[in-house]
C-alpha cells in the first residue's frame, strides 16, 4: 500500500542551526501539507503547497520555514534558524486532489528536538 | 482560525464495552470532517470523511454520525478491544487545510 514516508525518524539539532525534515509522498498526490505537534498540544497547520507554490500557510509559518519541491518525489520543510520551541513532531501529509471528501495520509513524523 | 474540540480528553473502558466520543467543530465554512486513528509511533490513519448532514458511515465495529447544522460529530466503538486502543483524532477541512481537534486518548482494558 503507498505510504507516506518521512526522514529523519528524530532529528536532535542545536539553537540557531538549520534543519531540513524530508518527505516523500504519495506518488499521484498533487497536494502537500506539513503540520507540527509540540508536546502535549493539539496537531497545528504550517502549510500546504500544490503546482509548486505555497496555496495557505498558517502564522507560525514564519520567515525561518521554507518548503521546497525539489525534485518532484520529495517535499522538505526547512527551518533556517532553529528555536527551542521549534521543537516538536512534524507530520508530512499528501492528499489526491483539494476537493471535499479526499482524505490526507501522513507520514509517520519527524521528532525535532533543538537544544 | 477554528475551533475544533473533542471530549473525552481520554477515556478508560474495558475489553467488550461499547463507547462513544464527540467532536465539535463550527457549522460555518465546513467542507468536510475527518476521523483519523492514531497509534503511538505509528501515522495518524484515515477512518472516515465525512460531508453530508446526516452522514452515517461504518467500518467494522467503528462507526460516525454526523451534524452539520449543530457543529458535531460521534464516534462510535461497539464492543471495544485492545487493540483499539489509541488516540482518535477529528479534522475540520475547511477546503485549504484541516482543523484537528486535541484528541481523544482511548486505552481498552483487557
Amino acid at each position: 500500500e503507498p505510504e507516506v514516508t518521512q526522514t529523519p525518524s528524530h532529528q536532535v539539532t542545536q539553537m540557531g542551526q538549520e534543519v531540513i525534515l524530508r518527505c516523500v509522498p504519495i506518488s499521484n498526490h498533487l497536494y502537500f501539507y506539513w503540520y507540527r505537534q509540540i508536546l502535549g498540544q493539539k496537531v497545528e497547520f504550517l502549510v500546504s503547497f500544490y503546482n509548486n507554490e505555497i496555496s495557505e500557510k498558517s502564522e507560525i509559518f514564519d520567515d525561518q520555514f521554507s518548503v521546497e519541491r525539489p525534485d518532484g518525489s520529495n517535499f522538505t520543510l526547512k527551518i533556517r534558524s532553529t528555536k527551542l520551541e521549534d521543537s516538536a513532531m512534524y507530520f508530512c501529509a499528501s492528499s489526491e486532489r483539494d476537493r471535499v471528501g479526499t482524505e490526507a495520509f501522513f507520514g509517520q513524523g519527524t521528532r525535532l528536538t533543538v537544544v | 482560525i477554528l475551533n475544533v474540540e473533542q471530549s473525552p480528553q481520554s477515556l478508560h473502558v474495558q475489553e467488550g464495552d461499547s463507547t462513544n466520543f464527540t467532536c465539535s467543530f463550527p457549522s460555518s465554512n465546513f467542507y468536510a470532517l475527518h476521523w483519523y486513528r492514531w497509534e503511538t509511533a505509528k501515522s495518524p490513519e484515515a477512518l472516515f470523511v465525512m460531508t453530508l448532514n446526516g452522514d452515517e458511515k461504518k467500518k467494522g465495529r467503528i462507526s460516525a454520525t454526523l451534524n452539520t447544522k449543530e457543529g458535531y460529530s460521534y464516534l462510535y466503538i461497539k464492543g471495544s478491544q485492545p487493540e483499539d486502543s489509541a488516540t482518535y483524532l477529528c479534522a475540520s477541512y475547511t477546503g485549504n487545510q484541516f482543523y484537528f481537534g486535541t484528541g481523544t486518548s482511548l486505552t481498552v482494558i483487557p
